[in-house]
């Protein structure tokens, strides 16, 4: 099946700062999706982005997907930006699931 | 809208119980999936549903039966849980099964002693 790599698994950032997250992926895809997974565990869909760019406020993203990968840029962070980041993809034969990658973890001091 | 919901929040079960975990969603989509979340890990997928009355295997469904009641309602059945189930569990919704965004439950705590 596919694999699916993020990188970095830790970050840490003073609220303010602005950070990049990697995810790639090994095999052609349908669906890619970026959640924040909150610290009360709901996961909050930020993009559907299979190609292109979109953003939406302080995030972005750019999906690659001929170079298979995808980044998530968050600018200005703040406090509530803390929690974990997932990459999520639909491979482009099977379809129908979703596998994500293992997150990044990211937190803001302020 | 109340998107997808999910009962109960927090359950648990000694080994060898059963338990059906409930989802409900009011978006009128087609498909429906649960996954289930392991500690510092991604989720997994154990069933999904594409369309109403149609079912299948994702990557994790040993020990665990499924039922799409309706276009609505989408059940997890645990007919003897085993400690390897202890995980968080989500159910999620999307418009087709493929190329459509997941939308995802609040997620049910298991804990099975």
């Amino acid at each position: 099946g596919i694999q699916v790599e993020q990188s970095p698994p830790d970050l840490i950032l003073q609220e303010g700062a602005n950070s990049t997250l990697r995810c790639n992926f090994s095999d052609s895809v349908n669906n890619l999706q970026w959640f924040h997974q909150n610290p009360w565990g709901q996961l909050i869909n930020l993009f559907y982005i299979p190609s292109g760019t979109k953003q939406n406020g302080r995030l972005s993203a750019t999906t690659v997907a001929t170079e298979r990968y995808s980044l998530l840029y968050i600018s200005s962070s703040q406090t509530t930006d803390s929690g974990v980041y997932f990459c999520a993809v639909e491979e482009g034969t099977s379809g129908s699931r979703l596998t994500f990658g293992e997150g990044t973890q990211l937190t803001v001091n302020p | 809208n109340a998107g997808v919901t999910q009962t109960p929040k927090f359950q648990v079960l000694k080994t060898g119980q059963s338990m059906t975990l409930q989802c409900a969603q009011d978006m009128n989509h087609n498909s429906m999936y649960w996954y289930r979340q392991d500690p510092g890990m991604g989720l997994r997928l154990i069933y999904y549903s594409a369309s109403e009355g149609t079912t299948d295997k994702g990557e994790v469904p040993n020990g665990y039966n499924v039922s799409r009641l309706n276009k609505r309602e989408f059940s997890l059945r645990l007919e003897s849980a085993a400690p390897s189930q202890t995980s968080v569990y989500f159910c999620a919704s999307s418009e087709g099964p493929r190329r459509y965004e997941q939308y995802f439950g609040p997620g049910t705590r298991l804990t099975v002693t």
